[in-house]
């Protein structure tokens, strides 16, 4: 199925350890997001993309970094890994986002994270 | 700041009922906006949007209502089914901006 895709589901990091979460989209969207989602609460914008090789920082960017190679991949870094950082991470992919309504918007199936 | 309040956490249903999701935002710079279903597991999907110009969109059983007036957003399902159990995000696009902002969700249960 054509969509944006996730690696890995789960992981446990211990504090201070770094890693990347990979996301990678097929439909040659332009957009890209990365968001994370703490327990009771709505998604949060880490950072996003619009284009390869243009980043930008979203409402929590701190503690994380991204990089923007090609169109297709967009995998978020993790370095020295807090408790804080334990959440939901969900990339997401559109091409125009607010054209047509925002619903644009093709979300992976996310990834666990918790640091221990 | 909330910029989107839903200010109820979960709403539990009889099938075949309406369901009645509520979303107040406090800034009127939004100018388009949507509902997010999200099921256990997955990522959120969109369900229906509304831009700033319409106050009423309908798509089969779902039904967005804005009032720009009252700042205040709402779904409506009718008739409401047991698969529509999900938590629904009320989320916002400001014009001329990628950054969509969620709310923090209502889990709606739709009791067989």
């Amino acid at each position: 199925n054509a969509g944006v895709t996730q690696t890995p589901k789960f992981r446990i990091l211990k504090i201070g350890q770094s890693m990347t979460l990979q996301c990678a989209q097929d439909m040659n969207h332009n957009y890209m997001y990365w968001y994370r989602q703490d327990p009771g609460m709505g998604l949060k914008l880490i950072y996003y993309s619009v284009g390869a090789g243009i980043t930008d920082k979203g409402e929590v960017p701190n503690g994380y970094n991204v990089s923007r190679s090609t169109t297709e991949d967009f995998p978020l870094r993790l370095e020295l890994a807090a408790p804080s950082q334990t959440s939901v991470y969900f990339c997401a992919s559109s091409r125009l986002p607010g054209q047509g309504g925002g619903y644009g918007y093709t979300f992976g199936s996310g990834t666990r994270l918790t640091v221990v | 700041d909330q910029q989107v309040k839903q200010n109820s956490p979960s709403l539990s249903v009889q099938e075949g009922r309406i369901s009645i999701l509520n979303c107040d935002y406090t800034n009127s710079m939004f100018d388009y906006f949507l509902w997010y279903k999200k099921y256990p597991a997955e990522g959120p999907t969109f369900l229906i949007s509304i831009s700033s110009i319409k106050d009423k969109n309908e798509d089969g059983r779902f039904t967005v209502f804005l009032n720009k007036s009252a700042k205040h957003l709402s779904l409506h399902i009718v008739p409401s089914q047991p698969g529509d159990s999900a938590v629904y995000f009320c989320v916002l696009g400001p014009g001329g901006s990628e950054k969509l902002v969620f709310g923090k969700g209502t889990k709606l249960t739709v009791n067989p």
